[in-house]
């Protein structure tokens, strides 16, 4: 099985500072034939599902932001959020699809400071 | 509009049964791998089980092979999930999403609100 770890837990953060969570992979979930990380980041709010961010490990989805990227190759990566906003408190998750079990790392609170 | 309602969950004693749905709309159903994953309480993400556009392959996590079988209705364009023999450990949120890709399913969107499982005598 493929272990997604992320880092760090938690974090606390002022409002229009940066934002860099990593996810790390426990082994490379680069699909060499097309060149591309099997990987996604989602959101999700108190209450609410999982919302898609980023996939392929940085594409953003449709209607996300442009404070959130994502980035990283191999078994390193990072979403980051370049100016935290109020409505962007929540846990994110990095998962890959490259392998079956799929997987999720642990989670990553973002609050306010 | 794609939406996902999932429904069915509920409380239900250790070692009992339950079988829970997913509707979906605004998207050819048929086309698409389907997925459950589940949320313990306060807890992290956990992918269930897959099934594939026809619903002829399936594949699920370990904790759950031999309990748990996905299957899908393409015509009424609604996912199951039948759960047997439940443990406590299996109480969580359960969500239905969508795989994105046709030909592998890849990235997961959207999710529905998910439906609530406890088990617990």
């Amino acid at each position: 099985d493929i272990v997604m770890t992320q880092s760090p837990d938690s974090l606390a953060v002022s409002l229009g500072e940066r934002v860099t969570i990593n996810c790390k992979s426990s082994q490379s979930i680069l699909y060499s034939s097309n060149n591309k990380n099997y990987l996604t980041w989602f959101q999700q709010k108190p209450g609410q599902p999982p919302k898609l961010l980023i996939y392929w490990a940085s594409t953003r989805e449709f209607g996300v932001p442009d404070r959130f990227s994502g980035s990283g190759s191999g078994t390193d990566f990072t979403l980051t959020i370049s100016s935290l906003q109020a409505e962007d408190v929540a846990v994110y998750y990095c998962q890959q699809f490259y392998s079956i079990p799929l997987t999720f790392g642990g989670g990553t609170k973002v609050e306010i400071k | 509009e794609v939406q996902l309602v999932e429904s069915g969950g509920g409380l239900v004693q250790p070692g009992g049964s339950l079988r829970l749905s997913c509707a979906a709309s605004g998207f050819t159903f048929s086309s698409h791998w389907m997925f459950w994953v589940r949320q313990a309480p306060g807890k992290g993400l956990v992918w269930v089980a897959r099934i594939n556009g026809d619903g002829s392959f399936t594949t699920y996590a370990d904790s759950v092979k031999g309990r748990f079988t996905i299957s899908r209705d393409n015509a009424k364009n609604t996912l199951y999930l039948q759960m047997s023999s439940l443990r406590v450990e299996d109480t969580a949120v359960y969500y239905c999403t969508r795989g994105v890709l046709i030909t592998t399913g890849g990235w997961f969107d959207p999710w529905g609100q998910g439906t609530l499982v406890t088990v617990s005598s």
